[in-house]
């Protein structure tokens, strides 16, 4: 069975503080690895997507990375409009979300 | 981009009525998408739409509780029937992207939050 575990669950910055969030994946024959950004209230919006290791995609301030078994989302200098929960999603046999990371970013 | 309208966007239900969330695309799709968030769980599949065909449903997910319909390329219906305080969660329809057909890449609504009493 896929799985998705996303750590940490939650995480505070400060703005300016650049961090990463990980997915650590299980998976027969991945077809693909997908990063969104969920805002409160709001459907998630997707961001990336990853296919194989040692890939990278970056979006403003955003960079997705992919190994074998995981996946990083590289923060750099986060603004407070950053805070969101993020959430990745692998696809095998059938898409598979994990549970996500709440980002909040204090000014 | 799709562009996603859902209705209602929330709504407070009382135990052992029914509540249908309507889903309207701004453009032809094949599949439609319907998947429920729990509060702190992940995302999960209910079922895939396809117009002029029976919902196919995941595991766990039944059609006398889940009740869908897809009259046409634009919109689809899912119905919450019977409803305990154990279905209070948000309800989400999604559609992939032009460019993701087969994949993960998908568009969603703002969706639907249910609350049971």
């Amino acid at each position: 069975e896929d799985q998705v575990t996303q750590s940490p669950e939650a995480l505070r910055l400060q703005e300016g503080e650049s961090s990463s969030l990980n997915c650590s994946y299980t998976v027969s024959g991945l077809r693909g690895l997908f990063w969104y950004r969920q805002d409160p209230g709001k459907g998630p919006e997707f961001l990336f997507t990853l296919y194989s290791a040692g890939e990278e995609k970056e979006k403003e301030r955003l960079k997705a990375t992919l190994t074998k078994k995981e996946s990083f989302l590289h923060i750099t200098a986060p603004k407070p409009e950053d805070s969101a929960t993020y959430l990745c999603a692998v696809k095998g046999s059938r898409l598979t979300f994990g549970e996500g990371t709440q980002l909040t970013v204090n000014p | 981009s799709a562009v996603i309208s859902q209705k209602p966007s929330r709504d407070i239900c009382q135990r052992g009525t029914s509540l249908t969330i309507q889903c309207q695309v701004d453009s032809q799709v094949t599949m439609m998408f319907w998947y429920r968030q729990q509060p702190g769980q992940s995302l999960t599949l209910i079922a895939t739409a396809n117009q002029g065909s029976e919902a196919t449903y995941e595991s766990g997910f039944v059609i006398d509780k889940f009740p869908i319909s897809r009259p046409n390329l634009t919109f689809s219906t899912l119905t919450v029937s019977n409803m305990s305080p154990e279905d209070s969660s948000i309800y989400l329809c999604s559609v992939e992207g032009r460019t993701g057909v087969g994949t993960g890449e998908l568009f969603f609504g703002e969706g639907s939050r249910l609350t049971v009493l």
